[in-house]
Parts: structure tokens; sequence; C-alpha cells
């Protein structure tokens, strides 16, 4: 399977805290995609990170990407409570000009007033 | 705009019945997408289209069929619905763009909830 792997697959913290998700894949990637979903939600786009780039910040989001590991993490600063959802990796393979995405289980944050 | 939006929300079913999930999206997109979501699965790809009368198979295709007649819509049909169709389906779109690099978000609808009895 292409699928990815998330971890720790769920995160309970206070607000305030950082929270860390990490996500491993297999595959030679484009690049690797950050989705949140709130419960009974669709999911969202959060952030993409292309497989020749090491770091990237949106807001209080920061992604890594290490392609000699196939890893990738998101870091949440300062969290809230509105935080609170499954957050999915998702990566492209290379050479792909489907755009198609194959995605990761999950990791459930939640974050506690 | 509304952006990808899904008809029904919920569905209950029995086994052997047929339905036909809607997707549709206002944004123009080439590719769509419909996908499950099943606990501790992550989301699982069951058929997509690249354009307007081509759809393709994805992970997991079998017992659904689509269909994309229009631009805009596309169609996911259970023939002969079975409790491991029990299932939360969600569409998506895209456009993928050479930006840099391959920029390919997906813009995702709010999901339909089908249980098969």
């Amino acid at each position: 399977s292409q699928q990815g792997e998330e971890d720790p697959q769920a995160l309970s913290i206070q607000e305030g805290e950082n929270a860390t998700m990490n996500c491993s894949y297999k595959t030679s990637i484009n690049n690797l995609q950050w989705y949140r979903q709130n419960s009974g939600r669709g999911l969202v786009h959060l952030i993409l990170i292309r497989s020749n780039e090491r770091e990237k910040h949106s807001g209080r989001l920061r992604v890594t990407l290490d392609t000699s590991k196939k890893s990738s993490s998101l870091l949440i600063t300062a969290s809230r409570a509105a935080d609170t959802a499954s957050y999915f990796c998702a990566t492209t393979d290379r050479g792909s000009t489907l755009g198609r995405l194959y995605f990761g289980r999950g990791t459930q944050l939640t974050v506690w007033p | 705009n509304a952006g990808v939006t899904q008809t029904p929300k919920f569905r209950v079913l029995k086994t052997g019945q047929s339905m036909t999930l809607l997707c549709a999206q206002d944004m123009n997109h080439e590719y769509m997408y419909w996908y499950r979501q099943d606990p501790g699965m992550g989301l699982r790809l069951i058929h997509y289209s690249v354009g307007e009368g081509t759809t393709a198979k994805g992970e997991v295709p079998d017992g659904y069929n689509v269909s994309r007649l229009k631009k805009q819509n596309f169609l996911l049909g259970l023939e002969s619905a079975a409790p491991s169709q029990t299932s939360v389906y969600f569409c998506a779109s895209s456009s993928p763009k050479l930006i840099r690099g391959l920029y390919n978000e997906q813009f995702f609808g709010p999901g339909t909830r089908l249980t098969v009895l």
C-alpha cells in the first residue's frame, strides 16, 4: 500500500501547548500535503510542501519534510480548543501528472481548554 | 460559490438495494474523486475522473460504478448494496497546476453517511 502512516494515532494536550504529528510514507514523492478534518465534516487543505523543500510555515503551522527518511512532521504552536480535529497527511507520487493523493490514517488531536 | 456539494447527507439502505450519490462542484475543476472513509483506515480512493466523459478505478473500486457526463457532476452508484459498503463517502475535486512544481490541492464535500443493513 502507498498509504502513509501518521503517528501518534491520538494526541491529547492542553491549550497553549504545541502539538506535533508525524507522517511516514513509502514512495518517492512530488509533494506532501496536510489536511484537517473536523468531526462530521469534509477535509480541508492546510499546507503543501514540495519534495525539494525542507520546511514551510503558515501561521501557527510548521511543516518539515525529510525525503531521506521519507517522513514529515506537522507542528501546531500555541494550540487552541478549536484545533481539535483529525489531521491527515497525503502524498503525491513523483512523476504524477494526475494529482492523485494517497492519504494516511490520520492523527486525532484533542486540545483541552 | 458553494464549492463541492454532496447529496444526500445521510442514507440507510437494505442489502441488495441500489442508490446513487451525487457530487457537484462549481469551481470548474477538471479532476473529481470519490473516497470512502472507514474508522482506522483513512481515506481510500474508489474511482476518479480526469475530465468529462472519463473515469478510472482507484484503490477500492469493486461494487461501485461512476459516471461523469457533465464536468461539474460526478455520480457514484451502488448497484447492489452490501453491509461492507457502510461508510462515509467523500467527493473531492481539484485542478492540478504547475506553479514552481505540481500544486494539486483537493477540495472536499461534506460527506454522505451511508448505512447498509
